[in-house]
């Protein structure tokens, strides 16, 4: 069964502090997302990368970087972690950029800030 | 103005009844997606559509491309089948979500 794997399901952090979130998948994709999930909102694209080291922004970036070294690994990371930051997060991944192709969701951080 | 639109946004159901959900679209699409998050959270895809009937076990998908319309049908609904059932589009560039249908199911 292919995966995509994100590290904690439930998360609780300090208002300020540096807050990581870690995807892995292992199924060899090219591509990976960082989506929040917001009541009422729907998902929102923060970041993708369709390639190691190669980082676009989505539709909310402010306030998040990524990072990507390896091809499986796509990091989420909240610089200085503030209460608007408390949502679900949600990574993808999928063999090609566009919605031509399936994609595979990770469970979802649910992420508290406070 | 929403570029999506999903319909209804809540539905409670017996065990056994024939549900539609409903996915309204306002813009140019390569492809829609229908996905499904159970509680806690996890997204699955259960279908990619770009024209016409897709169809899996219980869940039918159809795709009304001139209409900009396309609606999920799940057959003798179970309650295992409780979720959000969520709509999304690939317009070549960009991807648009619904805000989902939360379906209960009872027994």
């Amino acid at each position: 069964d292919v995966k995509v794997t994100q590290s904690s399901r439930y998360l609780v952090k300090r208002t300020g502090e540096k807050v990581f979130l870690e995807c892995v998948q292992d199924m060899d994709h090219e591509n990976m997302f960082w989506y929040r999930q917001d009541p009422g909102l729907g998902l929102r694209l923060i970041y993708f990368s369709y390639d190691v080291k190669m980082k676009e922004k989505g539709d909310i970036p402010e306030g998040y970087s990524v990072s990507r070294e390896k091809k499986e690994r796509f990091s989420l990371i909240l610089e200085s972690a503030s209460t608007n930051q408390t949502s679900m997060y949600l990574c993808a991944s999928s063999r090609a950029l566009g919605g031509n192709y399936g994609y595979t969701f990770g469970s979802g951080t649910r992420l508290t800030v406070v | 103005k929403n570029e999506v639109e999903q319909s209804p946004q809540n539905l409670t159901a017996q065990e056994g009844e024939f549900i539609t959900i409903n996915c309204s679209y306002s813009v140019g699409i390569s492809a829609l997606h229908w996905l499904q998050q159970h509680p806690g959270g996890g997204i699955v895809s259960l279908f990619m559509l770009s024209s016409g009937k897709k169809k899996h076990g219980r869940l039918i998908a159809t795709i009304n491309i001139q209409e900009k319309h396309s609606s999920l049908h799940i057959t003798a609904s179970h309650p295992r089948d409780s979720a959000v059932y969520i709509c999304a589009l690939f317009t070549g560039n960009q991807f648009y979500f619904g805000t989902g249908t939360s379906l209960t199911v009872i027994p």
